[in-house]
């Protein structure tokens, strides 16, 4: 069972450049996101999915675009990559937690180290 | 606004001490509050649910507390280890309105010296 898995876990581009992030979830679970954790700032949502074929923005959504075309993919997209999208990002999912009205348990992927330069 | 405090940022503790987090929430309505554990260079994983009706829940050398009418919680680490070291994330899920998005503290950062 492998849970979470996002890829590329490194990834080093030029300013301008543009490339995708992807997150595969093997649990069938309803909802995905996508976080950017920076020193000092603690994780950040970028953008959401509460199920297949719908996002939404998050918290710092500008210069991020995402797809979730297939239940099990969530995909994270740089258009132009900028040196102030130097970060790690998580890829997470859950599902709602019965009785309570919340959410589940958030399971993480290992993250995807960019360096933009 | 949704908002979780938590604190201290940073902690130093020796081997074998005990150590308390704090996590302050004003998230509401409440669902539930989970502790996560974050390794150096890898993705969060739980530690354990507060949901409204539990006050108390332990999981080894760790023990969660909550508080649902002063909205806090702490989690208690007895005897550290070194493995210990790491970053302690409290989030809050509400019940409704946007309850698919949690609302994340910045973390404590604690570090167990040999």
């Amino acid at each position: 069972n492998a849970g979470v898995t996002q890829t590329p876990k490194f990834r080093v581009l030029k300013t301008g450049q543009s490339m995708t992030l992807l997150c595969a979830q093997d649990m069938n679970h309803e909802y995905m996101y996508w976080y950017r954790q920076d020193p000092g700032m603690g994780l950040r949502l970028i953008h959401y999915s509460v199920g297949e074929g719908t996002t939404a923005k998050g918290e710092v959504p500008d210069g991020y675009n995402v797809s979730r075309l297939k239940k099990q993919n969530f995909l994270l997209g740089l258009e132009s990559a900028a040196p102030s999208q130097t970060s790690v990002y998580f890829c997470a999912s859950s599902t709602p937690l019965a009785g309570t009205g919340g959410i589940g348990e958030l399971f993480f992927g290992e993250g995807s180290r960019l360096t933009v330069l | 606004k949704n908002q979780v405090e938590q604190s201290p940022q940073s902690l130093i503790i020796l081997e074998g001490k005990n150590c308390t987090l704090q996590c302050n929430y004003t998230v509401s309505p409440f669902s539930n509050l989970r502790w996560y554990k974050q390794d150096t260079g890898r993705g969060p994983v739980s530690l354990t649910i507060m949901t409204f009706s539990e006050n108390t829940k332990s999981n080894g050398r760790y023990t969660a507390t909550l508080d649902a009418d002063t909205k806090q919680s702490s989690l208690h680490i007895t005897a550290s280890q070194l493995s210990d070291s790491a970053s302690y994330i409290c989030v809050v899920s509400a019940s409704t309105g946007g309850s698919y998005i949690p609302t994340f503290g910045r973390g404590t950062s604690l570090i167990v010296h040999p």
